[in-house]
């Protein structure tokens, strides 16, 4: 199974700051016949299931806000949220889907400084 | 407009097995894979497996082989997920996840609700 590592666990950030969240993956989830990474984030708040915010590493979901922002490929890949806003304190996911079984890191609990 | 539905909360005792239902609607049903992924009391997400609801094929994650089995119902526009052998370490939201196309490999865009599964003697 690929395992996917997330850091850090936890951050607290001011409100209007930049929070950034790492995913890496122990082999490639980059799909070589259409040069797409199989790698999604998900926001999960409280009491609600998951939420797709990007997915091909960095493609935003429709109605997702552009400060949240995807980057990376192969192993290594990072969530921007560019200016924290109350509404955004939750628990972050990536999740390959390049394979079965479609693992997700451990999450990284996002909160206000 | 996508929505998923899922069948109530569940109480079961160890050994049983349980089934949980999603009823699809606002899209062809045929058109999107659906994923199962659970989530334990304060843990996180764990996928559990996929199925094309076209053709009912599907695929598990090793850690469940034997125990689960996904099934689609087309004229009804519904997966189920049905786990068997249940033991206290089971109990947890279970959610189904439309995949964002006919893929294995897509994320899912849309959830359901969640069913809540509490496995006590």
């Amino acid at each position: 199974d690929i395992v996917m590592t997330q850091s850090p666990d936890s951050l607290a950030v001011s409100l209007g700051e930049r929070a950034t969240i790492n995913c890496k993956s122990s082999q490639s989830v980059l799909y070589s016949s259409n040069n797409k990474n199989d790698l999604a984030w998900y926001q999960q708040k409280p009491g609600q299931p998951p939420r797709l915010l990007i997915y091909w590493a960095s493609t935003r979901e429709s109605g997702v806000p552009d400060r949240f922002s995807g980057s990376g490929s192969g192993t290594d890949f990072t969530l921007t949220i560019s200016g924290l806003q109350a509404e955004d304190v939750a628990v972050y996911y990536c999740q390959q889907s390049y394979t079965t079984p479609h693992t997700f890191g451990q999450g990284t609990k996002v909160e206000i400084k | 407009q996508v929505q998923l539905v899922q069948s109530g909360a569940e109480v079961k005792k160890p050994g049983a097995s349980v089934k949980v239902s999603c009823k699809a609607s606002g899209y062809t049903f045929t058109s999107n894979y659906m994923h199962w992924v659970r989530q334990a009391p304060g843990q996180g997400l764990e996928w559990m497996g996929i199925i094309n609801p076209s053709v009912g094929s599907t695929s598990y994650a090793q850690k469940f082989q034997g125990r689960v089995t996904l099934t689609s119902d087309t004229s009804a526009s519904t997966v189920s997920m049905d786990l068997s052998s249940l033991t206290s370490e089971d109990t947890a939201v279970y959610y189904c996840g439309r995949a964002r196309g006919s893929s294995w490999f897509e994320a899912a865009d849309f959830w359901g609700p969640g069913t809540l599964v509490t496995v006590s003697s």
